[in-house]
This record gives C-alpha cells, structure tokens and sequence, in this order.
C-alpha cells in the first residue's frame, strides 16, 4: 500500500521563476494539505484541498497556489519565486477535512531558489 | 495558527529515558500529535492523544498530556541510537481545521 509519494525529491529553480510540486495522497484518503519547512523550523500550513476546493488556507500569499484532480493527487504551484521560498515541501494526506487521526506525510520535495 | 512551544535540543545517555516536552495554544483542541522526522526525510506519526485522555501508553512511548496547563510531553523508554531525530509535537487546531506544529526538538542519542 503505497503512502504519500511527492516529485520531484529535489528541486532548483531561479529567483522569479515558477514551480509546481505534485503529491499524490495514501490510497483510500481524499484530503490534501500542503506545509512549507524552512530549514530548522517545523512545517508551516499552506493550504488544504478537499473535494478539489481549497478549503482552508494558512498565511501565505496568493503566489502559492494549488489544485487537486478527481483521483484526489494535488499540485503546488508557486509564482516568482523568492530566494525565501526554499524549503522542504511536505504533502500530507488523510480521510475527509478533519485529520482527527493525523495525517500522512511524504517525504517531501526540496526546493532550492537561486 | 498560534505558537507551539518546544525547546530546542536534548541529548540523552543510549538506554535512559528521555522526556520531549511541548506547550500548545488552543485550548479546545481536540487531538494533539507527535511526529518523528529523520534527515532528508518526512514526518512519521508516532502517537496521538485525544484531549479527553490524560495519559495513552504505545510500547516505549508514553504521552502524558496537561489540559489545564497546556501542556504535553513524549516519554521514550530505553532510548536507542536510532530515536536520534528531531520530533514535533502539533495540535489540531479546530479553529483553523489544521494540524499546527512546533519548532521541533532535536533529540541526540550518545552512545
């Protein structure tokens, strides 16, 4: 039983560029929430997608963006990349909006602006 | 989503106990988390507690959790050098309808 798989693993873009990350969920979940990882701090809630609205939204602006498909996998897009933006990029999936159990995470992309 | 509170670092001897401790904000949370992340990796759910609970046992874990204080803690029983990692407690924060997460502890293992 496949868990959270995320592409790329590693990633290098330059300053202004855009990005799309791709995660697809644990077979049997239908909820994805992305978190960015700044190196030594713990993630950081991005967004939440469900039934492919976004459904909650944490504090980042509108240069991050996503979408998730009808086989419930979900996409990451960031625009004009700032040098800040690099970081670890976690996907976790789980059943319905409500994680009452946790949620899976993968293993994660590793972005690197330059 | 408000601040979840960890210290930073904790080396322990291989074989003793060791003891994480957190400090979380929302007090109607409903459940709260510890993950385990090992380097270049994701995060691994290790345990959770229901906030009706104030103490759940799982083989060498043992999370004891504080509601009027706000408080959780991780104990690992008979730490082995493959617990070396750094571990995030985080809350559901009913709120936001997230899982919110703190800075994390890095746990060293001396042999």
């Amino acid at each position: 039983d496949a868990g959270v798989t995320q592409s790329p693993t590693h990633l290098i873009k330059t300053r202004g560029q855009q990005v799309t990350l791709r995660c697809s969920p644990k077979s049997g979940h239908d909820t994805v929430s992305w978190y960015q990882q700044a190196l030594g701090q713990g993630p950081q809630f991005i967004f939440q997608y469900y039934e492919e609205e976004e459904r909650q939204r944490g504090n980042f602006p509108d240069r991050f963006s996503g979408h998730q498909f009808p086989n419930y996998s979900s996409e990451l897009n960031v625009n004009a990349l700032l040098l800040g933006d690099s970081a670890l990029y976690l996907c976790a999936s789980s059943l319905g909006e409500d994680g009452d159990y946790g949620y899976t995470f993968g293993s994660g992309t590793r972005l690197t602006v330059v | 989503g408000e601040d979840v509170e960890q210290s930073l670092f904790l080396s322990v001897r291989e074989g003793d106990s060791s003891v994480i401790n957190c400090t979380y904000t929302d007090s109607s949370s409903t459940y709260l988390y510890w993950y385990k992340q090992e380097p270049g990796a994701g995060l691994q759910l290790l345990t959770y507690i229901f906030s009706n609970m104030d103490m759940k046992q799982d083989q060498r874990l043992t999370v004891l959790l504080n509601k009027k204080d706000k408080h959780l803690s991780l104990r690992i029983a008979d730490t082995q050098t493959g617990d070396s990692a750094i571990y995030f407690c985080a809350e559901w924060q009913t709120g936001a309808n997230n899982l919110f997460f703190g800075t994390g502890t890095r746990l060293t293992v001396i042999p």
